[in-house]
């Protein structure tokens, strides 16, 4: 699977866009985007994914650049409980006897400043 | 929505100790997988199956087994706990091989003393 590069943390004022970038420069052609987040003590939640074109779901939305190589993930008016680490995942269908699925890397912590 | 129920949030155990970690989900689920969460590591896979019966080891299986009786339980076991399993366990479901996304449960905290 590829890998993805995040920075380590970043702030966004209550109310405005949180945009989170992701760099998946190794993705190949049946690699997925997914992306989710976990808030402190919880599981990771599910937010979106997609393949190439942008996708907006009632929590955010992901624009994919044109070469697939980079993503970022937009919370349009970040509140205070979006305050969370996010992980952008790169992953293809489990094929048989992969013994690997999305591979989680160290994630962005966002957070979120009244 | 999925639920994806883990037994404990806390658990102590003692070195030497026999472990089951509980995980049920009611979304007629295909698909299971266990991690754990350390920091600075992230998630990592232990095991995972595909369907009743089925398993296959993940990234790091050693120390671990999982047990597979019925679609909606998928039971990891520490034979014999050691303090170098202490972690945050984290269980996961997902409909299909495709890309339906994983659904997390709220993870159970394993202390080895």
């Amino acid at each position: 699977d590829a890998k993805t590069t995040q920075p380590p943390s970043m702030d966004c004022a209550e109310g405005r866009a949180a945009n989170l970038p992701c760099n998946h420069s190794t993705i190949s052609g049946n690699e997925y985007v997914y992306w989710y987040r976990q808030i402190h003590s919880q599981g990771p939640q599910y937010i979106i994914h997609g393949l190439k074109n942008n996708e907006t779901n009632e929590m955010a939305s992901l624009i994919i650049t044109e070469d697939r190589k980079s993503s970022t993930l937009i919370l349009p008016h970040a509140t205070l409980r979006d305050t969370a680490v996010y992980y952008c995942i790169v992953g293809s269908p489990i094929s048989s006897g992969s013994a690997r699925q999305l591979t989680f890397g160290s994630g962005t912590q966002l957070t979120v400043l009244p | 929505d999925v639920k994806v129920t883990q037994s404990s949030r806390y658990l102590v155990k003692r070195t030497g100790e026999k472990v089951f970690l509980e995980c049920v989900q009611d979304m007629d689920h295909e698909n299971m997988f266990w991690y754990r969460q350390d920091p600075g590591l992230g998630l990592r896979l232990i095991y995972f199956s595909y369907d009743v019966k089925m398993k296959e080891k993940g990234d790091i299986p050693e120390g671990y087994s999982v047990s597979r009786e019925k679609k909606e339980r998928f039971s990891l076991i520490l034979e014999s706990a050691s303090t170098n399993q202490t972690s945050m366990y984290l269980c996961a479901s997902k409909w299909d091989r495709g890309i339906s996304p994983l659904h997390f449960g709220n993870g159970t905290r394993l202390t080895v003393t």
